[in-house]
């Protein structure tokens, strides 16, 4: 297995730009979660997905942020318009019943707003 | 709400020898699963261990194992034998046992391993 997929890697942006994260979950997991990452805050749980349904985006800081899953192999995180204080990791994880619901970890994008 | 709490924020050890990471946490579930997660500098988060609230017997993957005490809401983390791949960042993790499944994670600890 592929293991979770994330895109791109690295993005650096200006201030007001529209910026699109994205991720690949592995197949046949039917959660798929959003993490942030930065010094000062550690890691965060920005959102959550259940076969493709969004069931806790309590950690989303605001409206500049949104995320969509439109099917059970792609989800998407936007930004719009970034900010500075958007810079961080972002992580895509996945998991499902038969992991016992343990969470696997793409590899992060790494986001830097100028 | 869910709190876990890493008290070393760095740590180092020798080569071969053994070093633990502390981690407490706060839950009012009577159900819950623990983690351990390990981000080396590539920062890919790998499961190093898992533990389940009902089960009384310490989980054991190789050179990692854990010393859970529930009644003193502790999760500790021994790594045996350390190696320099064991060099990371170590996240300790909650999650509860219901149909919430978030992890709260504390906020690390810094391993460093000496040759």
């Amino acid at each position: 297995d592929a293991g979770v997929i994330q895109s791109p890697r690295h993005e650096v942006t200006e201030m007001g730009q529209e910026v699109t994260l994205r991720c690949k979950p592995i197949s046949g997991h039917d959660y798929l979660f959003w993490y942030r990452q930065t010094m000062m805050r550690g890691l965060e749980l920005l959102i959550y997905f259940n076969n493709n349904v969004p069931i806790d985006d309590s950690g989303m800081p605001e409206d500049r942020f949104s995320a969509k899953m439109p099917n059970a192999s792609f989800s998407t995180l936007k930004i719009q318009p970034s900010e500075p204080r958007d810079s961080a990791v972002y992580f895509c994880a996945s998991s499902s019943q038969g992991s016992l619901y343990e969470q696997y970890f793409g590899p992060g994008t790494r986001l830097t707003v100028t | 709400a869910q709190t876990v709490t890493q008290s070393q924020p760095e740590m180092s050890v020798q080569e071969a020898e053994t070093v633990t990471l502390s981690c407490t946490y706060d839950t009012s579930e009577s159900n819950y699963y623990l983690f351990w997660y390990k981000q080396p500098p590539s920062r890919q988060m790998i499961l190093v261990i898992r533990q389940e609230a009902y089960k009384q017997q310490n989980a054991t993957e190789n050179r990692f194992s854990v010393n859970f005490q529930k009644a003193a809401k502790s999760f500790s983390l021994k790594i045996s034998d350390s190696q320099l791949g064991d060099t990371a960042m170590y996240f300790c993790a909650l999650r509860s046992g219901g149909s919430n499944y978030k992890l709260t994670f504390g906020k690390g600890t810094l391993l460093t391993v000496n040759p």
